[in-house]
């Protein structure tokens, strides 16, 4: 039981280049989520997906995209990266039920746009 | 809008004293969640604990105990007899209760807790 993996752990791209963050899991959770954490500030969502086959925007969605390739893969693309987008990201999934929770985030992604 | 203030940028104690890590909440909802979430150095976010917004029950677990006042908009974490390794940036955090459109969570800019031997 891997929990939540994302690939890669480091990244540096220059402006303008694309890249794709990859993230899966293995607990059979329906919810996945992407976060970005700058320095000295709390996670804000990018994107999320409540369940397969939906995906919907966060609090901060501008320059990615997101594809919920089945349950178990949340990617996030950046399409022509800038210097703002650097940052740590990290992925999530949940599990919410009437009286459970289960959430466990990935080991993050560490992402430096030049 | 839902917004989580955590005033305390960093705190700093000895070990063995007792620490508590400030959180105020904004929601118009009248049910939601708020939870705690630890990043040690290492960088991962562990989960902490998860409170539903009709339980105001204080928590302990272990050395942990939080406290939940509705009539403040508070969510207070206190570490007791902290250890070394409680040193690590903890994050309150807030969500909506709508369980099909998954669990978005607001962060807290988050504390850093520094404990010295």
């Amino acid at each position: 039981n891997a929990g939540v993996t994302q690939t890669p752990k480091f990244q540096v791209l220059k402006t303008g280049q694309s890249m794709t963050l990859q993230c899966a899991q293995d607990m059979n959770h329906n919810s996945m989520y992407w976060y970005r954490q700058d320095p000295g500030m709390g996670l804000r969502l990018i994107y999320y997906s409540a369940s397969e086959g939906t995906t919907d925007k966060g609090e901060v969605p501008n320059g990615y995209n997101v594809s919920r390739l089945n349950k178990r893969e949340f990617s996030l693309r950046l399409e022509s990266a800038a210097p703002s987008q650097t940052s740590v990201y990290f992925c999530a999934s949940t599990f919410w039920g009437p009286s459970s929770y289960e959430q466990y985030f990935g080991p993050g992604t560490r992402l430096t746009v030049t | 809008a839902q917004k989580v203030t955590q005033a305390q940028t960093e705190i700093s104690v000895v070990e063995k004293e007792d620490v508590t890590l400030d959180c105020v909440y904004e929601t118009r909802d009248t049910t939601y969640y708020l939870f705690w979430y630890k990043q040690p150095p290492s960088g991962e976010l562990v989960f902490l604990i998860r409170r539903n917004s009709f339980d105001e029950q204080n928590e302990i677990s272990g050395r942990y105990s939080w406290n939940f006042q509705k009539s403040t908009s508070s969510f207070n974490f206190t570490i007791t007899a902290s250890q070394v390794v409680d040193s690590a940036v903890y994050f309150c955090a807030l969500s909506e209760a709508q369980e099909t459109s998954g669990s978005r969570l607001t962060f807290g800019e988050g504390t850093q807790l520094t404990v010295n031997p």
